[in-house]
C-alpha cells in the first residue's frame, strides 16, 4: 500500500514568516493529494488539494506544489498568522481507491 | 446544511466490552469512511461503506465491523475492546466511492478503554 512520510514533525515560525511542510509518497499511482488542518480538539478540515495533472495550486496565502517524478508534495503558507497554529496533515490517495493515506502530521506554532 | 455528525462525542469503556459509534454523513453524500486517530498520529483508514456494503478495508482486525443504513448513516462496532483501541474515531463522508472524492470529517468520538 501507499506510504506517506511528512516532515518536519514540529515547526515554529515568527508571525509573518513563511512555513513549508513536505510530504513524500511511495505509490506512483496516487493521483490526489489533499492537506488538512486540525486544531486542538477539532475535526480535520480540508484546506487545499491538488491532483496529479497539476503542478501547483494557490489559494490566497496557501499553496501546494507537486513533483510527480520525485513523488513529493509540499504545503506553503505565507505571511503566517497566530490562527494558522494547528496540526497539518498531508494525504495521498491511490488512483483506484478512495482510501486516504495520511502523513503523521506537522505541529505548526506561529509565535506572535 | 448539516455537516458530518458523530455520536457520542466521548465514551469510556473497559477492556473486553463492545462499543458502537454512529455517524450521519454530510447532506448529499452517500459514502462513509471510518478512521482511527491515535494521539499524535495521522488518521488510519479502517473501512469504507458505499451502497450499504463494505467496499474497502484497512489493516484492522475483524473485531472492527460496520454497517451502513439506507439513509447513508453508518455505525462502527468494536468488539472485545483492548487498551490499544483508545483513540479518536473519525467518520468522513464523500459523494461516491471513487478516487479523489473530497472527504469531509466529523468531529470524532473520543474512545477511552480502561
Amino acid at each position: 500500500g501507499e506510504n506517506v512520510e511528512q516532515h518536519p514533525s514540529t515547526l515554529s515560525v515568527q508571525e509573518g514568516d513563511s512555513a513549508v511542510i513536505k510530504c513524500t509518497y511511495s505509490d506512483s499511482a496516487s493521483n490526489y493529494f489533499p492537506w488538512y488542518k486540525q486544531e486542538l480538539g477539532k475535526r480535520p478540515q480540508l484546506i487545499i488539494d491538488i491532483r496529479s495533472n497539476v503542478g501547483e495550486k494557490k489559494d490566497q496565502r496557501i499553496a501546494v506544489t507537486l513533483n510527480k517524478t520525485a513523488k513529493h508534495f509540499s504545503l506553503h503558507i505565507t505571511e503566517t498568522q497566530p490562527e494558522d497554529s494547528a496540526v497539518y496533515f498531508c494525504a495521498a490517495i491511490p488512483y483506484n481507491f478512495n482510501k486516504f493515506y495520511f502523513g503523521s502530521g506537522t505541529k505548526l506554532n506561529v509565535k506572535p | 446544511d448539516a455537516g458530518v455528525t458523530q455520536s457520542p462525542t466521548h465514551l469510556i469503556k473497559t477492556r473486553g466490552q463492545q462499543v458502537t459509534l454512529r455517524c450521519s454523513p454530510k447532506s448529499g453524500h452517500d459514502t462513509v469512511s471510518w478512521y482511527q486517530q491515535a494521539l499524535g498520529q495521522g488518521p488510519q483508514f479502517i473501512f469504507q461503506y458505499y451502497e450499504e456494503e463494505e467496499r474497502q478495508r484497512g489493516n484492522f482486525p475483524d473485531r472492527f465491523s460496520g454497517h451502513q443504513f439506507p439513509n447513508y448513516s453508518s455505525e462502527l462496532n468494536v468488539n472485545a475492546l483492548l487498551l490499544g483501541d483508545s483513540a479518536l474515531y473519525l467518520c468522513a463522508s464523500s459523494f461516491g466511492a471513487g478516487s479523489g472524492e473530497k472527504l469531509f470529517f466529523g468531529s470524532g468520538t473520543q474512545l477511552s478503554v480502561l
